[in-house]
């Protein structure tokens, strides 16, 4: 079946760590987009890409990075720049049209999400 | 203030009752989306919708553009529809629709059996 795979799904990180959350889809978007979720708050935007080798800065993108090397593929780094890394982070996809089989739901999907804590 | 409005924040219903939550938003859009948010954290999309009603099944999201207000109801409420339900909206700019969306901070719904 189609959809968006996020890994980990649970990540311990210690101080001064990088680590990468991986995000893969097999839906064959362009679109592609990391979020960050934190108690009490909207999704905020971190990065987004609309097209591979090409991404842009989303509201909070200081102390992140991300590559779009591969159109299935859109991975984000928490590097230790990032001040507040405990959060739950969401990647979603994109088609410029919703499915034939749902077509009121909109073309917007998300993976199961990744829950970083910093030690 | 924020620029998208989820009410109630919190929401407790008996199995069966008819279930509304509400989304009122001040920024020019293209479009809205209701999202369902199950504890487990995968958010999957209910309905996008630019005016007027859409229903699949037992839910209901209706849209009023000039009053900037979207509803989502729910009949015959079910212990399984249990989750954090989210408003987005698509911004409009200048040159037509963007890809940035807004989001709500979502309502938390318990139905209990």
């Amino acid at each position: 079946d189609g959809g968006i795979t996020q890994s980990p799904k649970y990540l311990f990180r210690k101080e001064g760590q990088n680590v990468t959350l991986s995000c893969e889809q097999n839906l064959n978007h362009d679109a592609m987009y990391w979020y960050r979720q934190d108690p009490g708050q909207g999704l905020r935007l971190i990065y987004y890409s609309q097209i591979v080798n090409d991404f842009q800065k989303g509201d909070i993108a200081e102390g992140y990075s991300v590559s779009r090397e591969k159109k299935e593929s859109f991975p984000l780094t928490v590097t230790s720049a990032q001040k507040n890394p405990t959060a739950f982070y969401l990647c979603a996809s994109s088609a410029p049209e919703a499915p034939l089989d749902r077509p009121d739901t909109g073309e917007l999907f998300f993976g199961e999400g990744s829950r970083l804590t910093v030690l | 203030k924020n620029e998208v409005e989820q009410s109630p924040q919190n929401l407790t219903a008996q199995e069966g009752e008819f279930i509304t939550i509400n989304c009122s938003y001040s920024v020019g859009i293209s479009a809205l989306h209701w999202l369902q948010q199950h504890p487990g954290g995968g958010i999957v999309s209910l309905f996008m919708l630019s005016s007027g009603k859409k229903k699949h099944g037992r839910l209901i999201a209706t849209i009023n553009i000039q009053e900037k207000h979207s509803s989502l109801h729910i009949t015959a409420s079910h212990p399984r529809d249990s989750a954090v339900y989210i408003c987005a909206v698509r911004l409009w700019a200048y040159g037509g629709a963007t890809n940035k969306l807004i989001f709500g901070t979502g309502t938390l719904l318990a139905v209990q059996p």
